[in-house]
């Protein structure tokens, strides 16, 4: 089943301007995970905060997480056109020994 | 230190034929992933493998599919008799302690399966 569901599907945006993804799930989860995957290539792990956290950055990624929502958000600042690409998150759902996978945010950045 | 590797990057097959989707994971990683994507949809996880083992396969269909990781070699995720709907892009993922651990997952190109 889909345990992640990120909004909006698509996003498209100027360089320099800054986009912000969203992430809702349905269980309590141990740790939430951001992927970033180019068109036709395979997942590249991005951020990872764990449920105890808040917040957490990485360089231009912003994340934060709301368990009492159920909902975590990626912000990108000051985007580029090589930003361009599909964001996932992905949740460790506890009890479970695998990561679920939301359908993505796809990310337009135009020069 | 390669990364996950995935051969072939893409593999014809003609309804009812076989298919062999590879994967060698990153050096020092006993954990195995197997997901499939189909057009704009994220992945759905069908199987996690540990050196000999399946740990879960309720994501994969009962029948035709089946997956292994023997000690030495890569893991094969295998489809009998493939039907036009097993077209999509296979990805294989590893870690070395795996998920339940809060750790992050390394994923191959992946290989996309083209069905006739």
């Amino acid at each position: 089943s889909q345990q992640g569901e990120e909004d909006p599907q698509a996003l498209s945006i100027q360089e320099g301007e800054n986009a912000t993804m969203n992430c809702s799930y349905k269980t309590s989860i141990n740790n939430l995970q951001w992927y970033r995957q180019n068109s036709g290539r395979g997942l590249v792990h991005l951020i990872l905060i764990r449920s105890n956290e808040r917040e957490k950055h990485s360089g231009r990624l912003r994340v934060t997480l709301d368990t009492s929502k159920k909902s975590s958000s990626l912000l990108i600042t000051a985007s580029r056109a090589a930003d361009t690409a599909s964001y996932f998150c992905a949740t460790d759902d506890s009890g479970y020994s695998t990561l679920t996978f939301g359908k993505g945010t796809m990310l337009l950045v135009s020069p | 230190n390669a990364g996950v590797m995935q051969n072939p990057r893409h593999l014809v097959r003609r309804r009812g034929q076989e298919a062999r989707l590879r994967c060698s994971p990153m050096k020092g990683h006993s954990h195995v992933y197997w997901y499939r994507q189909l057009p704009e949809e994220g992945l759905k996880f069908m199987v996690y493998l540990q050196k000999e083992n399946i740990i879960d396969e309720s994501g994969m269909p009962k029948e035709r599919f089946s997956a292994e990781f023997p000690k030495e070699g890569p893991s094969i995720l295998r489809i009998q008799q493939v039907v036009r709907g097993d077209s999509a892009a296979y990805f294989c993922a590893s870690s070395p302690l795996g998920t339940a651990n809060n750790e992050k997952l390394f994923f191959g190109s992946g290989t996309q399966l083209s069905v006739l």
